[in-house]
């Protein structure tokens, strides 16, 4: 198993500039979700899912969009890049029920700077 | 509102005991996490506790109290390596809520 996977590790955008960070998983896990870390502030959810076809915002969706087509893959775009949105995107995910198993599974994370 | 605190830094020497605590006040309670994560690096999962009481796990411990609200992570016979961030977090239900996280507290293991 490759566990969780991101692309890319690293992305420098101008300001207005949009693109997709790419996040897929092989676990088969229901839940996948997208955390933004920044110095000081540690990890703050933007979107999340609970399976193909169910995204619902967190603590900071503006500016980002989500979606989940298959159980493998959850992208997050982002529409016009800001200055503010310079930070290190982590992806994660895990099962909803399954006796036993609750760790949340990491990516590598993508490290975004925005100029 | 939901609300996690944690010391922000803490130091100990090799060999050492350290006790990182995390207090927490959130609407609903199925879970608390301990997460290490070293620089540069993602997350990764340390221990779980949902009833109150002591997990022991190898070098590291982790206690829940629910009704204090508090847990704490316990870190035994510290070792360089050691050096790095401890994340604490709740989940508040089972299904269809992600973990919500502390600030992190950052060890440094000196020798």
């Amino acid at each position: 198993n490759a566990g969780v996977t991101q692309t890319p590790k690293f992305q420098v955008l101008k300001t207005g500039q949009s693109m997709t960070l790419q996040c897929a998983q092989d676990m088969n896990h229901e839940y996948m979700s997208w955390y933004r870390q920044d110095p000081g502030m540690g990890l703050r959810l933007i979107h999340y899912s609970v399976g193909a076809g169910i995204t619902d915002q967190g603590e900071v969706p503006n500016g980002y969009n989500v979606s989940r087509s298959t159980t493998e893959d959850f992208p997050l775009r982002l529409l016009s890049a800001a200055p503010s949105q310079t930070s290190v995107y982590f992806c994660a995910s895990r099962y909803i029920v399954r006796t036993g198993s609750y760790e949340q599974y990491f990516g590598p994370g993508t490290r975004l700077t925005v100029t | 509102g939901q609300n996690i605190d944690q010391p922000t830094e803490m130091t100990a020497t090799e060999g050492a005991i350290v006790q990182i605590n995390c207090t927490y006040q959130t609407s609903g309670f199925n879970g608390l996490f301990w997460y290490q994560q070293h620089a540069g690096e993602a997350p990764t999962f340390l221990s779980y506790n949902v009833l109150d009481g002591l997990e022991e796990k190898g070098r590291f411990s982790s206690f829940l109290s629910r009704s204090k609200g508090y847990s704490y992570l316990l870190l035994k016979e510290l070792q360089m390596k050691d050096s790095a961030s401890y994340l604490c977090a709740v989940r508040r239900n089972q299904a269809g809520t992600a973990l919500i996280f502390g600030k992190g507290t950052t060890l440094s293991v000196s020798s």
